[in-house]
């Protein structure tokens, strides 16, 4: 049973627009959530995270949205730029603290067009 | 800072014979943490290791372990390799945090082939 899930494999969007990325998680001891960029051969780059107790994180171009009540959360990118075309993991990690292993979804592949 | 380092990075080994991978964490860090990522199933979590000890582990079977050394450095070994043990196994390494912060940072990961 997946737990996070990306339910788009890809993703295609115009240079310039804003691209936007979804991750639905069905654990509700959930309480801290994270998005990677990977491109090929190479591991994944830690983005940006969101802590429940907020809705919204916000560094540069990059936005993390959380709806707590729909376990749901969207990784906006605006503007969206050729360097941006990679896959995009959404993890989670439970409440506790330390650094338990991480459930990730399956990733979407970003695809940003001239 | 050097980051996360991972050594092989490619390997090709043959049904039934066993692998060793080995992971640097990033100076500092102490936790370290393996997944296997497949295209079918994503980024899997295999296990984490602190201060030389199984801290979690994800749901593999015992063909897969671990350990890791008083210099946090890691090791993951297979045996009795399958082919669908075919996949990028990826170390991440990161900070004790308690406060929530579970910032991971990956090493570029071993390609493995079981042919």
């Amino acid at each position: 049973d997946q737990q996070v899930k990306q339910n788009s494999p890809s993703l295609s969007v115009q240079e310039g627009r804003i691209s936007i990325l979804n991750c639905d998680y069905t654990n509700s001891m959930f309480d801290y959530f994270l998005w990677y960029k990977k491109y090929p051969a190479e591991g994944p780059t830690f983005l940006i995270s969101i802590s429940s107790i907020k809705d919204k994180n916000e560094d540069g171009r990059f936005t993390v949205f959380l709806n707590k009540s729909a376990k749901h959360l969207s990784l906006h990118i605006v503007p969206s730029q050729p360097g941006d075309s990679a896959v995009y993991f959404c993890a989670a990690a439970p409440s506790g603290g330390g650094a338990d292993g991480l459930t990730f979804g399956k990733g979407t592949h970003l695809i940003i067009q001239p | 800072k050097a980051g996360v380092t991972q050594t092989p990075r490619y390997l090709i080994k043959t049904r039934g014979q066993q692998v060793t991978l080995s992971c640097s964490p990033i100076s500092g860090h102490r936790s370290v943490s393996w997944y296997q990522q497949t295209p079918g199933q994503g980024l899997q979590f295999l296990f984490e290791y602190f201060s030389e000890t199984q801290r979690n582990k994800g749901n593999f079977p015992g063909r897969f372990s671990g350990r890791q050394f008083s210099n946090s450095r890691s090791e993951m070994n297979v045996s009795t390799l399958e082919l669908g043990d075919s996949a990028l196994y990826l170390c991440a390494s990161s900070k004790l945090i308690t406060s929530g912060g579970h910032e991971q940072f990956f090493g570029p990961g071993t390609r493995l082939t079981v042919l």
